[in-house]
């Protein structure tokens, strides 16, 4: 079975911090998504990456970063944090490079982030 | 933009009722793919619908993809409680676009 992993479930933060979220797969993928997930929205695709160094931007990618140094692992960065970021983060990933479209994808758990 | 409009957003039903979820696109779809979340899990992936026109069945849910490629549905029939939790739709446009639904959220009374 595929095995996504986010490092924390809850996370409380301040205020102008630089927070890292963190994300791990274990089934060589080559795409990772990241979304967030807020009420009456449904998840909305924040970055994702197919490749190693390589990242295409989703429909929010504003006061976000991301890196992907390794395959397995694709981390979501808050430049600064601010309160309006406070929501759930899921992380997912799926197979087939240059069609990220047409395969199932595996999530995390998700993060729950609070914004002080 | 692409548009989807996922409806409705919440639909409370008797144990034994029937439960119908839809996904409406503003383009053209390449495919779509279904999604349930558990009350406090994530997000798994149910089935994934390509071709015009096509349904498929899982058991009690049957999801069809529209004849256009713009809409699709799912139906559950004869819900129970294990289906409580919230029916994400997910798009791929022809152009690339990767979208999801907003969701509806079912809830079952025993």
């Amino acid at each position: 079975d595929v095995k996504v992993t986010q490092s924390s479930r809850y996370l409380v933060k301040r205020t102008g911090e630089k927070v890292f979220l963190e994300c791990v797969q274990d089934m060589d993928h080559e795409n990772m998504f990241w979304y967030r997930q807020d009420p009456g929205l449904g998840l909305r695709l924040i970055y994702f990456s197919y490749d190693v160094k390589m990242k295409e931007k989703g429909d929010i990618p504003e006061g976000y970063s991301v890196s992907r140094e390794k395959k397995e692992r694709f981390s979501l960065i808050l430049e600064s944090a601010s309160t309006n970021q406070t929501s759930m983060y899921l992380c997912a990933s799926n197979r087939i490079r240059g069609s990220y479209s047409n395969q199932p994808q595996h999530f995390g758990d998700g993060t729950r982030l609070s914004i002080l | 933009g692409q548009q989807v409009m996922q409806i409705p957003q919440y639909q409370h039903v008797q144990e034994g009722e029937d439960f119908t979820t839809y996904c409406n696109s503003s383009t053209t779809l390449s495919n779509i793919q279904w999604y349930k979340q558990r009350p406090g899990g994530h997000p798994v992936f149910l089935i994934q619908l390509v071709k015009s026109g096509e349904v498929k069945k899982q058991k009690r849910l049957t999801f069809q993809f529209g004849e256009a490629k713009k809409n699709s549905s799912l139906h559950i029939t004869a819900t129970q409680t294990t289906d409580v939790g919230t029916y994400f739709c997910f798009l791929s446009s022809n152009t690339g676009k990767l979208i999801f639904g907003q969701g509806t959220t079912l809830q079952v009374k025993p």
